[in-house]
């Protein structure tokens, strides 16, 4: 099985930073991944797929990028409807988990 | 547009069935190309693959539940379900139903999401 590793698990920054989660793959997958990002109570809502395609909907400040074993997640200007928990996924696994919190 | 509704009792009792159903609306659950997923969280944790099912019944379940899970599927209620058996209080999670789109087998995301619910494995 394909682990995901995140880093870091807490994020703690403030509205207009740039901010980049990390994701490492145990092993390639070449540019299968999603992120999602989850606010409490609700549902996870689909943010990148593929590594790098935006949602539909999705603001522009979020982008993805990488291929097989490092991804990263990047929110180019905080805003604060952006503080969450950031979680990437492949196949059936998911990372632990980013929570991004307001500095 | 797509939408998924889980429905389902809140309280289970160890060692019972828990026994949830979701229902999709604004699309038909036999569109080829999507798998129709159960994914949980246990209170404050991350995300844990359940299982998932195609319309015509294949099944693909996470290894470490699939001893006591069961997914199927209603294409004329446009439903699907989960069973797992035997429960604990290590069962009690927030269950959510979602859409698993694939690409060439590989290329896959979860999307849309129902809104999840909670279940508690108690006496």
């Amino acid at each position: 099985d394909i682990q995901l590793t995140q880093s870091p698990s807490f994020l703690s920054a403030s509205v207009g930073d740039r901010v980049t989660i990390t994701c490492r793959a145990s092993q390639g997958i070449s540019s299968y991944l999603a992120w999602y990002q989850q606010k409490p109570g609700k549902a996870p809502k689909l943010l990148i797929y593929a590594a790098s395609t935006l949602q539909s909907g999705v603001p522009s400040r979020f982008s993805g990028s990488g291929s097989g074993t490092e991804f990263t997640l990047t929110i180019s200007s905080l805003q604060p409807e952006d503080f969450a928990t950031y979680y990437c996924q492949q196949l059936g696994s998911f990372g632990q988990g980013t929570k991004l919190e307001i500095k | 547009q797509v939408q998924l509704q889980e429905s389902g009792p809140g309280l289970v009792k160890p060692s019972q069935t828990l026994s949830l159903t979701c229902t999709v609306s604004g699309g038909s659950i036999s569109s080829g190309g999507y798998y129709w997923s159960w994914i949980r969280q246990h209170p404050g944790k991350g995300l844990e693959w359940i299982g998932y099912i195609y319309y015509s019944g294949s099944t693909y379940y996470n290894p470490s539940l699939k001893s006591r899970v069961t997914i199927s599927v209603d294409t004329s209620k446009n439903q699907f379900s989960l069973k797992l058996s035997s429960v604990t209080a290590a069962d009690t999670a927030v269950y959510y139903c979602a859409r698993r789109i694939t690409i060439f087998g590989v290329v896959n995301w979860f999307d849309p999401w129902g809104q999840g619910t909670l279940v508690t494995v108690s006496s």
